[in-house]
């Protein structure tokens, strides 16, 4: 299957402080990606699609200020989580799809993100 | 409202004992359904999915799963756990429009644990 990568596997940043988390998918053109948050013990909530070179679509109760999606290229797509407080750290998972019909999105392997 | 409800929040089961995992959903159209593992720390592993056509599915690892319109479910099962299947397994519906399958409602999961 394809691959997508994710970067950092984990971080930890101070309270105040902005974090920028990469998704590559490595071996294919990825027309759309997904951000996914979650919590400990909980599932995958989607928190907002990005086509690339359009502006993020996101989620119902995600701040797009705070959180921010950028997908420029076809393969990368970046999430920068701003002036992060604690309440922020989660484990964060993308996924990419080309698009084509009925093809699955592929998982990178998340980044778990820590702020004290 | 869509939702997918995985009624089993931990099964731990004996090594080489059988296993089934149950997902129900609720969606207003018929979905795609998929089962994901995840491994602690780690992101997600497509074990199989369900477009259409035959309605019992084969996925990796010796899994399958087998979709009931009738019961809106789609539980995984296994004929004989191996102590590496001990992960959480997460049952998830997507849109049916051909399109990228990325937009995807996940269940709350359940942790599989394997006695010796």
């Amino acid at each position: 299957g394809a691959v997508v990568s994710q970067h950092p596997s984990w971080v930890i940043c101070k309270s105040g402080t902005s974090v920028k988390i990469e998704c590559r998918s490595l071996d294919f053109q990825a027309t759309t990606m997904f951000w996914y948050r979650q919590f400990p013990k909980q599932s995958l909530m989607l928190m907002a699609t990005s086509n690339e070179g359009s502006k993020a679509t996101y989620e119902q109760g995600v701040e797009k200020d705070k959180f921010l999606i950028n997908h420029a290229s076809l393969t990368l797509s970046t999430l920068t989580v701003t002036s992060a407080h604690p309440e922020d750290s989660s484990f964060y998972i993308c996924s990419a799809s080309d698009n084509r019909g009925n093809t699955e999105a592929f998982f990178g392997q998340g980044t778990r993100l820590t702020v004290v | 409202a869509q939702s997918v409800t995985q009624p089993d929040i931990h099964i731990t089961v004996s090594e080489g004992a059988s296993l089934e995992l149950r997902c129900n959903y609720s969606y207003g159209a018929t979905p795609y359904l998929f089962w994901y593992v995840q491994s602690p720390g780690q992101g997600l592993q497509l074990l199989l999915k369900y477009f259409s056509g035959d309605t019992l599915v084969q996925g990796i690892k010796g899994f399958e799963a087998e979709f009931k319109r009738s019961q809106s479910s789609f539980n995984l099962r296994k004929p004989s756990v191996h102590w590496s299947d001990a992960a959480e397994y997460f049952c998830a519906v997507g849109p049916n429009y051909g399109g990228s399958q990325g937009n995807l409602i996940f269940g709350k999961g359940t942790k599989l644990s394997v006695k010796p």
